[in-house]
C-alpha cells in the first residue's frame, strides 16, 4: 500500500465547479505540501500545511491530523486550473532522505 | 530571482552516452535535490545536498553521479546512459532541512525531459 494516497487519480470538470482533491497518507508525518505541475511544465508549490487550513486566492487547503487526510479545493474552477496536482508528505522520519513522499498526482481538466 | 534554473529542457541520449544536467539557485539554499518524474510513479528522490561539498543517496542513485561544489549549482551527471533513464528529472532546493527549516517550502525547476534510446 502507498504511503501517501491521492484521489481521485483524473477529474474532469466543467468551469465555475468547485473541486476537491483528496490526500490520504499513513505515516507521521511534520508537514504536507500541495504541489501544482501544469502540462509540459515545471511544478509550483501552492500550499505548506501542518495543521487546519490556508487559502490562497481560489485555493483552499485543508488538513486533518489525526485522520490523516488533507484535501484540497478550487472555487469557481477555470481552464487555467487544468494541471497535475501532487500531494506530498514530509515524513517525521523515513520515506526519502529527504523525508518526502509523493502521491502519484491527480490530473484535474477543466473545459469551458 | 530566477529560482531554480535547470538546462536542458529536451535531450536525446543514446544508450552508453553521457550527460550532464545543470541546475543552479539563486536563493542561497542549503538543501538541494534531484528527483525523476516517472509515470505512474511519484517522485523518487536520486541524490541531494545539505550544503556545498555534501552529496548523499536518495531512492534511485544507480547510474547517476552528482557534486556540489558550489552553494549555487547541483549538477547531475549519467555516467552511462540506459533506456531505463528514460525520465523527466527535476531538480528542487529549499532553504535548509535542519530545525525549524525541515519544512521550508519546495523550489523545482522547469524540469528536463530525457529520451534514452
Amino acid at each position: 500500500k502507498n504511503e501517501v494516497e491521492q484521489s481521485p487519480q483524473n477529474l474532469t470538470a466543467q468551469e465555475g465547479e468547485f473541486i476537491t482533491i483528496n490526500c490520504s497518507y499513513s505515516v507521521g508525518i511534520s508537514a504536507l505540501h500541495w504541489l501544482q505541475q501544469h502540462p509540459g511544465g515545471g511544478i509550483v508549490s501552492l500550499f505548506m500545511l501542518s495543521s487546519g487550513k490556508k487559502k490562497h486566492g481560489r485555493l483552499i487547503a485543508t488538513i486533518n491530523i489525526q485522520e490523516k487526510h488533507s484535501s484540497l479545493h478550487i472555487t469557481a474552477s477555470h481552464p487555467r486550473d487544468s494541471a497535475v496536482y501532487i500531494c506530498a508528505v514530509r515524513r517525521h522520519s523515513g520515506g526519502g532522505a529527504d523525508g518526502l513522499t509523493f502521491g502519484k498526482g491527480t490530473h484535474l481538466i477543466i473545459q469551458p | 530571482n530566477a529560482g531554480v534554473t535547470q538546462t536542458p529542457k529536451f535531450q536525446v541520449l543514446k544508450t552508453g552516452q553521457s550527460m550532464t544536467l545543470q541546475c543552479a539557485q539563486d536563493m542561497n539554499h542549503e538543501y538541494m535535490s534531484w528527483y525523476r518524474q516517472d509515470p505512474g510513479m511519484g517522485l523518487r528522490l536520486i541524490h541531494y545536498s545539505v550544503g556545498a561539498g555534501i552529496t548523499d543517496q536518495g531512492e534511485v542513485p544507480n547510474g547517476y553521479n552528482v557534486s556540489r561544489s558550489t552553494t549555487e549549482d547541483f549538477p547531475l551527471r549519467l555516467l552511462s546512459a540506459a533506456p531505463s533513464q528514460t525520465s523527466v528529472y527535476f531538480c528542487a532546493s529549499s532553504y535548509s532541512l535542519q530545525g525549524s527549516s525541515y519544512n521550508s517550502p519546495l523550489h523545482f525547476g522547469n524540469g528536463t525531459r530525457l529520451t534514452v534510446t
